[in-house]
């Protein structure tokens, strides 16, 4: 079956290194996001892709980066990480449009 | 600006029905979404209104009135799976915006 993978699902890190978030889908899809979750703010769009080679930035893209070059996979890269960053990160992706996404399981990072 | 509305938290009895609104000061969406998460889990999507109206999927129906700027989801024959957390969000442009979700507490 498609799915949307995202690892680690786990992350402790120190402030300052610099961190990859893996996300992998199989369904063919062209669009995929990333978002972080924290108490109080919901879901806040990062950077998204429309499609290979296309990125773009989103609410809160301020010291992450993304790069896409196929269509499986958008990696998010925390280029310095920062006790601000320490949230439960989700990656998505969709057929079409932005109203339907499907979410992989999250990644919980701690920057310590 | 752009910004969606729900109540943080919402109470019901196991079989009852209860409606989760969202309202939202934006303009130019392309439709209203619906998203549910169980604690320690993944958003899955629920429902879609691209239209004015109600559409029904099972135990979920959701509404979308643009002229009122106002949706809702209703949940009906409250099952304790159900408790969770729903989120509205609306598509803009090339972005999808979410509110800040609302937690629905099912009582026995």
């Amino acid at each position: 079956d498609a799915e949307i993978t995202q690892s680690p699902r786990h992350k402790i890190t120190e402030t300052g290194r610099q961190v990859t978030l893996a996300c992998h889908q199989t369904w063919n899809h062209n669009n995929m996001f990333w978002y972080r979750q924290d108490l109080g703010h919901g879901l806040r769009l990062i950077h998204y892709s429309y499609g290979v080679q296309d990125t773009n930035k989103g609410e809160v893209s301020d010291g992450y980066s993304v790069s896409r070059s196929n269509t499986e996979d958008l990696p998010l890269t925390l280029e310095s990480a920062a006790s601000s960053q320490t949230s439960v990160y989700f990656c998505a992706s969709s057929v079409s449009g932005v109203e339907t996404q499907y979410f992989g399981p999250g990644t919980r990072l701690l920057v310590l | 600006g752009q910004s969606l509305e729900q109540p943080s938290e919402v109470t019901a009895v196991e079989g009852a029905i209860v409606q989760i609104n969202c309202t939202y000061q934006t303009s130019g969406f392309y439709g209203l979404s619906w998203y549910q998460q169980h604690d320690g889990g993944a958003p899955t999507f629920l429902s879609y209104n691209a239209l004015d109206g109600l559409e029904e999927t099972g135990r979920f129906s959701s509404f979308l009135s643009r002229s009122d700027s106002y949706g809702y989801l209703l949940l009906q024959e409250l099952q304790m799976k159900d408790s969770a957390s729903y989120f509205c969000a609306v598509g803009i442009d090339d972005k999808i915006i979410f509110g800040k979700g609302t937690r629905l507490h099912i009582l026995p």
